[in-house]
């Protein structure tokens, strides 16, 4: 068990529809990462907030966005969804301390898996 | 970040030690090697990481060639539970942005 929490677990949907993906960082944890993992693209990072900013942009498209709250957890949302945007989303966190130190280790939550039909 | 090339399967009997082998030979002089696995379709785990030196973990060895070319993750005595895909990424130290890019790693199975 990681520490980092992410909900739901499945989420199945129709094409158009929006929904948001939640993630709990590890307690004391100021980054949360975004990744995406589809059968044909591998795990893309997406997007990277700390302390409820904005850090890095990845891969995400315009209909994806992001948000962490003055808790610490992150919502990820997805609209005008498409086939395509099946897959499996991964949030993980870190401290963000020493780079290359103990504290810049990211660590994975369970994922959420999303199914659009 | 510097390219990574692993092989895309190994085999290892349960038991043995697995060393799984990744090329980065772009890879510059400040940036880290991160190793991650991720059994079947769960989130990714984080092994171990080094820059120049050897590191030893509970979980594994990491071994970097003087030069920085090449890393060699090492199990020291694989189970069945080490069945998963295994990747090894560089990482360069850019401030405040620190994803992780992942590759296409190393399906590792240990057979009983």
């Amino acid at each position: 068990d990681s520490g980092v929490t992410q909900t739901p677990k499945h989420l199945i949907t129709a094409t158009g529809q929006r929904v948001t993906l939640r993630c709990s960082p590890r307690s004391g944890d100021l980054s949360v990462y975004w990744y995406q993992q589809s059968l044909d693209q591998g795990l893309q990072f997406l997007i990277q907030y700390y302390n409820g900013e904005e850090r890095a942009k990845g891969n995400i498209l315009e209909r994806f966005s992001a948000q962490q709250f003055p808790d610490l957890h992150s919502e990820l949302n997805l609209s005008s969804l498409e086939l395509g945007d099946s897959a499996l989303y991964f949030c993980a966190s870190s401290v963000e301390g020493l780079e290359g130190g103990p504290q810049d280790t990211q660590y994975f939550g369970p994922g959420t898996r999303l199914t659009v039909l | 970040d510097a390219k990574t090339t692993q092989p895309p399967s190994m085999d290892c009997a349960e038991g043995r030690a697995a060393n799984l082998p990744c090329n980065h030979s772009t890879i510059s002089g400040n940036e880290y090697v991160y190793w991650y696995r991720q059994i079947h379709s769960q989130g990714p785990q984080y092994i171990i990481h080094g820059l120049k030196n050897n590191e030893t973990n509970e979980m594994a060895s990491l071994i970097i060639t003087e030069d920085r070319k090449s890393s060699t993750l090492i199990l020291p005595h694989a189970t069945l539970r080490d069945t998963a895909v295994y990747y090894c990424i560089v990482r360069r130290p850019s401030g405040s942005a620190r994803q992780l890019t992942f590759g296409s790693g190393t399906q590792l199975t240990v057979l009983p």
